[in-house]
């Protein structure tokens, strides 16, 4: 059974600040990885996605690695902004069978302070 | 925007009651699959349906139950409500059956008292 977890749980940094939020993940039989970003009580938006042949993902600020084999992914945020501030889910693609469905980490509440 | 919808946007049901949702896949989609989120958790995956058959399902009791339209449009239903079936219920569509990105609505927010 695939499991994902993130670290930290929770993250507050000044604003200007780098930042890097971890993915790790059981059963590294991964299709893709994907990472999301949820702004309080909204639903997800899909930020980048990482297919399992590939090392890395890079959209404006935003920077997503994978190390397949050992399981483990990391979302870098370069000069963060308070707009950032939401929570970050990690989400994995595994085969269940027949059908294809992602399994999600509990996300990393990111808060960039002014 | 991802071009998948969700209704009602909110809702408001008693236990015991029962509970209709609705997702329209982007178009092209004809992969649907269901996930539930409840409050400081990540989603769950509930079940996915494909040309109109389920095709796969989550660790979710048979009172959570769907359909999947010729269109390609989804309804989740669930029976019986429970208190912890208060949660965000998204619907995620797809381009064939395949491991190939799967696209959000915005999400239902179901609150049972």
């Amino acid at each position: 059974k695939q499991e994902v977890t993130q670290i930290p749980a929770a993250l507050s940094v000044p604003e200007g600040e780098n930042l890097v939020l971890n993915c790790s993940f059981t059963d590294s039989a991964i299709y893709n990885l994907q990472w999301f970003r949820q702004d309080p009580g909204k639903g997800l938006t899909s930020l980048l996605l990482i297919q399992s042949s590939q090392r890395e993902q890079t959209s404006g600020r935003l920077n997503a690695s994978l190390d397949k084999s050992s399981g483990r992914s990391t979302l870098y945020i370069a000069a963060s902004q308070p707009g950032d501030s939401a929570t970050y889910l990690c989400a994995v693609m595994n085969s269940g069978g027949s059908n294809y469905k992602l399994t999600f980490g509990k996300g990393t509440l990111l808060t960039v302070n002014p | 925007e991802t071009g998948v919808t969700q209704s009602p946007t909110h809702l408001i049901k008693t236990r015991g009651q029962q509970v209709t949702l609705r997702c329209s896949s982007q178009s092209g989609h004809n992969t649907v699959s269901w996930y539930q989120q409840a409050l400081g958790q990540g989603p769950q995956f509930i079940f996915q349906y494909y040309r109109e058959e389920e095709n796969g399902r989550g660790n979710f009791p048979p009172r959570f139950s769907g359909l999947q339209f010729p269109n390609y449009s989804s309804e989740l239903n669930v029976n019986a409500l429970e208190l912890d079936d208060s949660a965000l219920y998204l619907c995620a569509s797809s381009f064939q059956i395949t491991a190939n990105e799967q696209y959000f609505g915005p999400g239902t927010r179901l609150t049972v008292t």
